[in-house]
């Protein structure tokens, strides 16, 4: 099986800019996840997408959005950039026991 | 999800048994027990996972104590490949599906 991949592997943005990351599950995988990852906060859980529902939210700001398709394809949107959100972001989607299994990741960095 | 706390580093020789513990002492009956690694740049890698028994595949053993309230998760022959950070994460399986509390691991150096 393919495992989950993510577009673009990197990204650079500038202050107030948007950006829009995407992420293919696992085939036959319905649940995906959002991670970010920085050096000071470690890995922080950004939100949930079950059947094009979101079903667990972390505690970001609004500016942190995402979706679901109906193919279990994820995208997820950054609004208004700031130098924070520079980031390793992550993807995941989850086996029968809720195991998750990750991408390798965008590498987002805000100038 | 229940707390858990791992040593902050560990070194092991190549070849030798990695054995990393993991205190998870105010976990409850239907969480679950799973191991994740993350090698420097790369996404978390899923290793393994267990309730109560004892479980092993072709990446490490989980040893899951009676009352479980620890585990340890066993590479059997570590080798320069296993250097990564190693996260214990204890929650349940179904509710908050897809959402993993990571803390801040345990790095495992594998020296030659």
């Amino acid at each position: 099986k393919a495992g989950v991949t993510q577009t673009p592997r990197y990204l650079i943005k500038t202050r107030g800019q948007q950006v829009t990351l995407s992420c293919s599950p696992i085939s036959g995988h319905r649940s995906v996840s959002w991670y970010q990852q920085t050096p000071g906060q470690g890995l922080q859980f950004l939100f949930e997408y079950f059947s094009e529902t979101q079903r667990n939210k972390g505690n970001f700001p609004g500016r942190f959005s995402g979706r679901q398709f109906s193919n279990s394809r994820s995208e997820m949107n950054v609004s208004t950039l700031e130098l924070g959100d520079s980031a390793l972001y992550l993807c995941a989607s989850s086996g029968v026991y809720n195991e998750q299994f990750f991408g390798p990741g965008t590498r987002l960095t805000v100038l | 999800d229940a707390k858990t706390t791992q040593p902050t580093s560990m070194d092991c020789a190549e070849g030798r048994a990695a054995n990393l513990p993991c205190n998870h002492s105010t976990i409850s009956g239907n969480e679950y027990v799973y191991w994740y690694r993350q090698i420097h740049s790369q996404g978390p890698q899923y290793i393994i996972h267990g309730l109560k028994n004892n479980e092993t595949n072709e990446m490490a053993s989980l040893i899951i104590t009676e009352d479980r309230k620890s585990s340890t998760l066993i590479l059997p022959h570590a080798t320069l490949r296993d250097t990564a950070v190693y996260y214990c994460i204890v929650r349940v399986a179904i509710t908050n599906a897809g959402k993993s509390t990571f803390g801040d691991g345990t790095t495992l150096t594998v020296k030659p």
